[in-house]
């Protein structure tokens, strides 16, 4: 088995400020994800890497920046926090170039912005 | 572009009722299709999925049918219990981009 590590598990921040989420898994997978969770929003996607050093934007991306640094960590920063922003950002890894891959998630960073 | 639409943002039942969360997707071709659960404090984590027309997944009392014709998904468990309270997902896999779309999420809570 494996697990998935988020850091920080809360987050508050500024208006305007630049904050960084960290992620890092050890099942050794390839393909990394971080979404955003807004209540009746579901998941949507941000960002994912097929591999290390690799960049997909996903469908919210636009006051995103991400970075791989290495296969088995993914960090997502918030350009310029907004207002009263609150949401649950969640990252995922999976196997890559597999049909039906399971994608395994972290417990999430809640982001409070004041 | 492939989408997922769950028609109950909430749902309240009592212990022992009968679960029903719609499913519907729009895509070509055969996607798999997932349930994902959701419990408090914790992130996603698979239910089941399946990838062919008629196919069933199942766990744990949870089962859901590939319905191509209906374009449909639907989640049913026969007999509810207050653990089963928690956030559930259904997604589709766009493999050529090598992620999943989510629906909305439906909140299912359970009074005992």
């Amino acid at each position: 088995g494996g697990i998935i590590t988020q850091t920080p598990k809360f987050l508050i921040g500024q208006e305007g400020q630049k904050l960084t989420l960290k992620c890092q898994q050890n099942f050794n997978h390839d393909t990394m994800y971080w979404y955003r969770q807004d209540s009746g929003k579901g998941l949507r996607l941000i960002y994912y890497s097929i591999t290390e050093n690799d960049l997909q934007k996903g469908d919210l991306s636009e006051g995103y920046d991400a970075s791989r640094e290495k296969k088995s960590s993914f960090s997502l920063t918030v350009t310029s926090a907004q207002k009263n922003e609150m949401a649950v950002f969640l990252c995922a890894s999976s196997i890559a170039g597999q049909n039906y891959a399971e994608q395994f998630f972290g417990p999430g960073t809640r982001l409070t912005v004041l | 572009g492939d989408s997922v639409t769950q028609t109950e943002g909430q749902v309240a039942l009592s212990e022992e009722d009968f679960l029903t969360i719609h499913c519907n997707y729009s895509a070509s071709g055969y996607p798999t299709l997932f349930w994902y659960v959701q419990y408090p404090g914790e992130g996603p984590q698979l239910l089941f999925r399946a990838s062919r027309d008629k196919e069933k997944g199942s766990s744990r009392g949870f089962e859901a049918t590939y319905d191509k014709g209906t374009t449909s998904f639907h989640l049913r468990k026969a007999s509810v219990q207050e653990s089963d309270s928690a956030v559930y997902y259904c997604a589709l896999e766009d493999y050529n981009q090598g992620k999943l779309i989510f629906g909305q999420g439906t909140k299912l809570s359970i009074k005992p």
